[in-house]
């Protein structure tokens, strides 16, 4: 089975300063690696994902995330947080499972910046 | 940019009520998907559907539910007799098939469901 941790349900941060989100999964096999945000009363937007290759992934809004194997993580990260990315941030994984491709969801966190 | 749609955006029903819910995927897509959000809780998978028949359905996904896709863009959930737990948010999704499981799935803004 699947699964995915984001050991914060909330993460607050000054405007300007660097911001990381954590996510760590657990997939047999080699994983496929998502991040979603979803803002008040909206859909899940898709940031960024990792399937294979360079290890950091860049994605929109200026975000990224870096795929560690070894720790079995994928942690967002942005160099300078803006107020306007205050939201909820969920990590998802998928891998080869012979059929359906269902994405998994963290709990989410909740990014807070502020002035 | 295409974009999932849903209608409606709210749903109130009572319970025992049939309820069906209606996505447009994104045009050429090929895989589509329902998932919910219960309020204040991980968004988590329901079913998956190609080639006009399910393909993975999760332990949520009872009798109670069905999905189809009665033309060439709509597909729907239809949950038969609603109960009070189906409260959520439903989240419709699509993906191209071109990569499989490596595929980006897009997500409509949801229909939120309240089952009095």
């Amino acid at each position: 089975a699947q699964s995915v941790a984001q050991p914060e349900d909330q993460v607050n941060v000054a405007e300007g300063n660097p911001l990381t989100v954590k996510c760590t999964y657990s997939v047999s096999g080699n994983p496929y690696l998502f991040w979603y945000v979803q803002y008040p009363n909206r859909g899940l937007q898709f940031l960024l994902k990792y399937i294979t290759g360079d290890n950091l992934v860049k994605g929109s809004y200026g975000f990224e995330a870096e795929f560690n194997k070894s720790q079995t993580s994928f942690h967002l990260k942005k160099p300078s947080a803006l107020v306007s990315d205050s939201a909820l941030y969920f990590c998802a994984v998928t891998s080869i499972t012979g059929g359906g491709n269902k994405l998994t969801f963290g709990t989410g966190t909740q990014l807070k910046v502020e002035l | 940019e295409p974009e999932v749609t849903q209608t409606p955006s709210h749903q109130v029903t009572q319970m025992g009520q049939e309820v069906i819910l209606r996505c447009v995927p994104i045009s050429n897509h090929l895989y589509f998907y329902w998932y919910r959000q219960i309020l204040g809780q991980k968004v988590e998978f329901l079913v998956s559907f190609y080639n006009n028949e399910i393909s993975e359905k999760s332990e949520i996904f009872d009798d109670q539910f069905s999905v189809e896709r009665p033309d060439g863009s709509n597909f729907t959930l239809k949950i038969r007799s609603t109960k009070l737990e189906d409260s959520a948010m439903y989240f419709c999704a699509s993906t191209p098939g071109a990569s499989g499981e490596a595929d980006t799935q897009y997500f409509g803004p949801g229909t939120r469901l309240t089952v009095l």
